[in-house]
C-alpha cells in the first residue's frame, strides 16, 4: 500500500537555525499538507498546497515558514529561524482529487529546538 | 466549522464492542462527519466518513441519527492494538484543512 514518507524521523537543531523537513507524498496525490502536534496537544493545521501554490494557511504559518515542491516527488517545509516553541511533531499529508477529509498522513518528523 | 464534543477517555477490554459518541449540535447541511485514529508517535489515520444513516467498512461502523447532531463510531471486538486516540471531525466535504479536537483516548485492556 502506498505511503507518505518523511525524513528525517528526528531532527535536533539550535534556536535560530534553519531546518528543512522533507516529505514524499503518495505519487498520484495532488493536494499536500503540513500539520504539527506539540507534545500532548492537538494536531494543528499549518498549510495546504495545490498546483504549486499555497491554497490555505493557518495563523501559525507565519513568515518564518515556507513550503516548496522542488520536483515531482518531494514536498518540503522550511522553518527559517527556529524558536523553542517550534518543537513539535510535524506531519505531512496528501490526498487525491476530491475527498478532502481522507488525507494520508506520514509518520512525522520530531523537531527538537534547543 | 461545527464544534465537536467527545469523551476525553474510554476504557474497554479485548473482544468488546466500543462505541464512541461525538456531539455536533451545530452541524451544517453540507457538513460531513469523519473519524480519524492516531497511535502514539504516528500520524492520524482516516477510519470512516459519513453524511447520514449508517456507514460500515472493514474497520468500523458509523451511525448518524436523522437530526445529525451526533454520531457514534462503533469498533467491533476491539483488540489491544485498537488502543489509540480517536478524533471526530465535522466540516464541508470540500474543505482544505482538517481541524482536530482533543479526541477520545481509548485504552483496551487484556
Amino acid at each position: 500500500e502506498p505511503e507518505v514518507t518523511q525524513t528525517p524521523s528526528h531532527q535536533v537543531t539550535q534556536m535560530g537555525q534553519e531546518v528543512i523537513l522533507r516529505c514524499v507524498p503518495i505519487s498520484n496525490h495532488l493536494y499536500f499538507y503540513w500539520y504539527r502536534q506539540i507534545l500532548g496537544q492537538k494536531v494543528e493545521f499549518l498549510v495546504s498546497f495545490y498546483n504549486n501554490e499555497i491554497s490555505e494557511k493557518s495563523e501559525i504559518f507565519d513568515d518564518q515558514f515556507s513550503v516548496e515542491r522542488p520536483d515531482g516527488s518531494n514536498f518540503t517545509l522550511k522553518i527559517r529561524s527556529t524558536k523553542l516553541e517550534d518543537s513539535a511533531m510535524y506531519f505531512c499529508a496528501s490526498r487525491i482529487q476530491g475527498g478532502a477529509y481522507e488525507q494520508y498522513f506520514g509518520p512525522g518528523t520530531r523537531l527538537t529546538v534547543t | 466549522l461545527a464544534k465537536t464534543t467527545q469523551p476525553i477517555s474510554m476504557d474497554s477490554y479485548e473482544g468488546q464492542e466500543v462505541n464512541i459518541t461525538c456531539s455536533h449540535n451545530n452541524i451544517a447541511t453540507n457538513d460531513y462527519i469523519t473519524w480519524y485514529q492516531q497511535f502514539p508517535s504516528q500520524g492520524p489515520r482516516f477510519i470512516i466518513q459519513g453524511y447520514k444513516t449508517k456507514v460500515t467498512n472493514e474497520v468500523a461502523s458509523l451511525f448518524i441519527p436523522a437530526d445529525r447532531k451526533s454520531s457514534t463510531l462503533s469498533l467491533p471486538r476491539v483488540s489491544l492494538s485498537d488502543t489509540a486516540v480517536y478524533y471526530c471531525l465535522v466540516g464541508p466535504y470540500n474543505t482544505d484543512k482538517l481541524i482536530f479536537g482533543t479526541g477520545t483516548r481509548l485504552q483496551v485492556f487484556p
